[in-house]
């Protein structure tokens, strides 16, 4: 069945950096379009980022432009975040989900890991 | 930047109907999705394009969208579906864009 598996989060200091991971299972990430979306601890869901299905297009949420990338590696069939300068207002719950071929919608979704950013 | 509005909360009697709203001035030319997150757990998708329902939802949820204004109703709510609601829009400048969020108290 399909699942997604996240890593990487931890403590960092602002202006430190992470890179995330997102381990999929029972699909291949060159058929679908995977996002990341955060949480910060209390707050609602927003958007961070997104990777086409066949690799070639990124977006990001504005706050997070020039300092987050997303990418993958087909072989692994996992997806990336790399955090650069991170701020505090960065601390969440990041979470990978998978986009519903041709549907603005996501089916699936990981447990996420949690990235705190304080001095 | 695009925003999506919802109620804070919505309380509800077991077995009565609770609708979430969610408002959005572009919500009329984008298809809207809905997720429940249970507390401590990950976001579940309940309903896509406004009113399609995945295999594995109750039948008790269901979607709707009227103009700039989508809606989520729950018939006959259970103990079981007090969690936190999201709609979700996409729209072409900010992309993909969440509601502020509802939390649904069964009573």
């Amino acid at each position: 069945q399909v699942q997604l598996v996240e890593s990487g989060g931890g403590v960092i200091q602002p202006g430190g950096s992470l890179r995330l991971s997102c381990v999929a299972s029972g699909f291949t990430l060159t058929r679908y379009t995977m996002h990341w979306v955060r949480q910060a601890p209390g707050k609602g869901l927003e958007w961070v980022a997104l990777i086409s299905y066949d690799g070639h297009n990124r977006y990001y949420t504005d706050s997070v432009k020039g300092r987050l990338t997303i990418s993958r590696d087909e072989s692994k069939n996992t997806v990336y975040l790399q955090m650069d300068s991170l701020r505090p207002e960065d601390t969440a719950l990041y979470s990978c989900a998978r986009k519903i071929s041709g549907i603005y919608a996501f089916d699936h979704w990981g447990q996420g890991t949690l990235v705190t950013v304080s001095s | 930047s695009y925003e999506l509005t919802q109620p804070p909360s919505v309380s509800v009697s077991p077995g009565q109907t609770a609708s979430i709203t969610c408002s959005g001035d572009k919500l009329g030319i984008s298809y809207a999705s809905w997720y429940q997150q249970r507390p401590g757990q990950s976001p579940v998708l309940v309903i896509f394009q406004d009113d399609k329902r995945p295999s594995e939802i109750p039948e008790r949820f269901s979607g709707s969208r009227s103009g700039n204004t989508a809606t989520l109703t729950i018939s006959g709510t259970q103990a079981m579906d007090e969690a936190d609601y999201y709609c979700l829009a996409w729209d072409i400048s900010t992309l993909y864009v969440f509601g502020t969020g509802t939390k649904v108290t069964v009573l």
